[in-house]
């Protein structure tokens, strides 16, 4: 979830498989998601957001699932490639005030594998 | 998307002596900036917001006497990291939004600072 862990969950998949990774938050006021891909030595890499107003949305490849309910959210990868392999975090932005931005809170991350 | 740059890359410094690092939003403007960290193995932690023309918002934990931020233009934040120690080793991650972006708020990221205190 948002918590910081001291080793990532590590999700390893076949390549051409599809992947799920997944994703717990906390805070009830996230209005906006973004799930980033960070490979090692890097910045964080947009992959793919959806708005609380959304249960669903779908990117090249992706798909980013919200369920509200349970403050859940989901990033699945369809046919899973080598350059596929990173760590992947989600995030849950809360509006800051007066400046059109979100303050974001990062989940732990997951380490996605891809076996070639 | 919108470009991000962070300068240096890599830093290693003695123990006591304080280092600058850079944030530019290369071809947009940022009225605010978002400074992170990020250990070994762990997630980002939101440090500061980093505001153009005012004083950074710092997050519980943060002191901001050591981690002086300031927000000189619309394309530029520095992070100063006075008197550091070893513990203050990690890498350091800049992060601001487009507000041309088309209807997204994605917040785009630099590609972070090294920083090495021996």
């Amino acid at each position: 979830g948002e918590s910081v862990g001291l080793h990532l969950p590590t999700l390893s998949v076949q390549e051409g498989d599809n992947s799920i990774i997944n994703c717990a938050y906390s805070n009830s006021a996230s209005d906006y998601f973004i799930w980033y891909k960070q490979e090692s030595g890097k910045g964080p890499q947009f992959i793919i957001d959806i708005r609380s107003n959304m249960d669903k949305r779908q990117g090249q490849r992706v798909t980013v699932l919200l369920n509200k309910t349970v403050k859940h959210l989901s990033l699945q990868i369809a046919a899973t490639q080598p350059g596929d392999s990173a760590v992947y975090f989600c995030a849950g932005g809360v509006p800051y005030s007066g400046a059109g931005s979100y303050q974001l809170t990062f989940g732990k991350g997951t380490k996605l594998s891809v076996i070639p | 998307g919108a470009v991000v740059s962070q300068h240096p890359s890599r830093v290693i410094c003695k123990s006591g002596t304080s280092v600058k690092i850079e944030c530019r939003s290369l071809d947009f403007q940022a009225t605010t900036m978002f400074w992170y960290r990020q250990f070994p193995k762990q997630s980002l932690m939101l440090m500061a917001t980093s505001n153009e023309g005012s004083k950074a918002t710092y997050e519980q934990g943060v002191e901001k006497d050591k981690f002086l931020i300031n927000h000189a233009s619309l394309t530029l934040s520095t992070l100063t990291v006075t008197s550091a120690h070893p513990e203050d080793s990690s890498f350091y991650i800049c992060s601001a939004r487009d507000p041309s972006g088309k209807g997204t708020d994605t917040q785009y990221f630099g590609p972070g600072t090294r920083l090495t205190v021996l």
